[in-house]
C-alpha cells in the first residue's frame, strides 16, 4: 500500500532540474507532496486531487497521471534551499477513511 | 494562528517506563494523526481520529501503544512499557474538515523525539 518514490537520492548543482516520482498500486484519490529538512517536520508543498492535475509553487510543480497512478514532483533552476528529503502521501480512491500513507522518501542535496 | 503543538520535544527514558506524548491540534481541525519516523521505517502512520474518535488504529504496532483524544482540542500517545525500538520522532499532525478550504492538507507539528535507553 506504500507508493514507491524514486530515486531514493539525487545530487544537484544549483540551478539543474530535478524530478521525483511516486507510484502506487491502487488507484488514488489524492497525492501530497511533503518537503522535510534534517531535525523538522516534513512541511506541505502541494496536493493533487484530480487525474491529470497539475499544481505549480514557485519553481517547484507537480503532476498527477490517475490512469498510470503516478505523480511527478518537479524542481526547476534548483536552489540550495531546496535541499531535503521529499516525501509523496497517498490516499486511495474510495477509501472511506483518510489514511495519508507515506512513501520512504527522495534526499535532494543541492551542491553550489 | 498557532500550528499543531507538541510536548515534550524531546524525551529520554529508560527502558520499562512509561511515556506519554502531548499534541495540541490547530484549532477546529477535525482530523488528528500520530506518525512515528525511523530511519529504518519511514514516516509510519500509527492512528487517527476524527472529531475525537478513533478511526483507524491499524498502525499502532503493540497493545504497549495507545492513544487517546478526550476532547478536540488534545491527544495523547503513551507507550508503557517503552522499549529501545521505540526510540524515534513522533509527530502529531491534524487537518480540516472536507468542507474547508484547506480540508485536504495535513500540518505537521515539530515532533517529539523520544530516546528509549
Amino acid at each position: 500500500q506504500q507508493p514507491v518514490q524514486s530515486p531514493q537520492a539525487v545530487i544537484l548543482r544549483e540551478g539543474e532540474d530535478a524530478v521525483i516520482n511516486c507510484s502506487s498500486s491502487k488507484a488514488l484519490y489524492s497525492v501530497h507532496w511533503y518537503r522535510q529538512k534534517h531535525g523538522e517536520a516534513p512541511v506541505f508543498l502541494m496536493i493533487l486531487l484530480k487525474g491529470g492535475e497539475q499544481k505549480g509553487h514557485d519553481k517547484i510543480s507537480a503532476s498527477f497521471n490517475e490512469k498510470k497512478q503516478q505523480s511527478s514532483l518537479y524542481l526547476t533552476a534548483s536552489q540550495l534551499s531546496y535541499s531535503g528529503t521529499y516525501f509523496c502521501g497517498t490516499v486511495p480512491w474510495m477509501d472511506s477513511s483518510y489514511k495519508l500513507i507515506f512513501g520512504s522518501g527522495t534526499r535532494l542535496l543541492v551542491r553550489p | 494562528d498557532a500550528g499543531v503543538i507538541q510536548s515534550p520535544r524531546h524525551e529520554v527514558t529508560e527502558m520499562g517506563q512509561e511515556v506519554t506524548l502531548r499534541c495540541k491540534p490547530i484549532s477546529g481541525h477535525d482530523y488528528l494523526f500520530w506518525y512515528r519516523q525511523t530511519m529504518m521505517r519511514g514516516l509510519e502512520l500509527l492512528i487517527y481520529f476524527n472529531n475525537n474518535v478513533p478511526i483507524d488504529d491499524s498502525g499502532m504496532p503493540e497493545d504497549r501503544f495507545s492513544a487517546k483524544m478526550p476532547n478536540a482540542s488534545f491527544s495523547t500517545l503513551k507507550i508503557q512499557p517503552s522499549e529501545p525500538r521505540d526510540s524515534a520522532v513522533y509527530f502529531c499532525a491534524s487537518r480540516a474538515g472536507q468542507g474547508s478550504p484547506s480540508g485536504n492538507t495535513i500540518y505537521f507539528g515539530e515532533g517529539s523525539w523520544l530516546t528509549v535507553v
